[in-house]
């Protein structure tokens, strides 16, 4: 079965700064897809970035990368430059394939606050 | 660009009651996904359909919950009879493939008295 572990509940980070949100997954397929949202506190669900399980080049959009290390299946989420309106929880969540299994495992999320 | 339209955006019903969730998927995507979150379970997958067809339906909890696709832009999520437990909120999302970021509505909070 797969897992996506998510280990800060919480995280306090001063303005400007950069911020590193961890996931960690576990799966035994070999094509799978990392995805990043973000859910302020409206509740709305909003897309961040996509990585591949084969694609050699960590993902990038905008403040958002992701650090793919696929030997150690760690797949966060860096923020450059936060600000405050990054504050809103954050979910990993991973696709896999494999006998029609199409949807996103998420983890338990990270509750990010960024602090002026 | 329209996205995810999901209704009503809120329902408040009594143990018992009969309820319809409603959503309406981003044109041209193929697969609709029916996913509950709660603070004790997080966010979890019901059901999805492609081309409106239902593929996997192992995360519907019981025969209380059903869903229906009979068209391209319709789905909708029925709860029969509710029950307090069921009280969550229920997201909706669309994708144009598997491989694609899916796209969520704004979900609908269901709480059940």
């Amino acid at each position: 079965a797969q897992k996506i572990t998510q280990t800060q509940p919480g995280m306090f980070v001063q303005e400007k700064e950069a911020v590193t949100l961890d996931c960690t997954y576990d799966t035994s397929d070999q094509s799978y897809g990392l995805f990043w949202y973000k859910q302020p506190s409206s509740g709305e669900m909003i897309f961040l970035i996509y990585q591949g399980s084969y694609d050699e080049q960590n993902a990038t959009e905008g403040r958002y990368s992701l650090n793919f290390q696929k030997a150690r299946k760690s797949a966060n989420l860096v923020i450059s430059a936060s600000q405050l309106g990054d504050s809103a929880m954050y979910f990993c969540a991973m696709r896999y394939s494999g006998g029609g299994a199409d949807g996103l495992t998420f983890g338990k999320g990270t509750h990010l606050i960024i602090q002026p | 660009d329209a996205g995810v339209i999901q209704s009503p955006r809120h329902e408040v019903t009594e143990m018992g009651q009969e309820v319809t969730l409603r959503c309406k998927p981003i044109s041209g995507h193929d697969y609709l996904f029916w996913y509950r979150q709660t603070m004790m379970r997080g966010l979890e997958l019901l059901i999805y359909f492609n081309n409106n067809v239902p593929i996997d339906d192992s995360g519907m909890p019981e025969d209380r919950f059903s869903a229906k696709m009979p068209n391209a832009s319709f789905s909708t999520l029925k709860i029969q009879p509710s029950e307090p437990r069921d009280s969550a909120v229920y997201f909706c999302a669309s994708s144009v493939h598997p491989t694609n970021e899916q796209y969520f509505g704004p979900g609908t909070r269901l709480t059940v008295t």
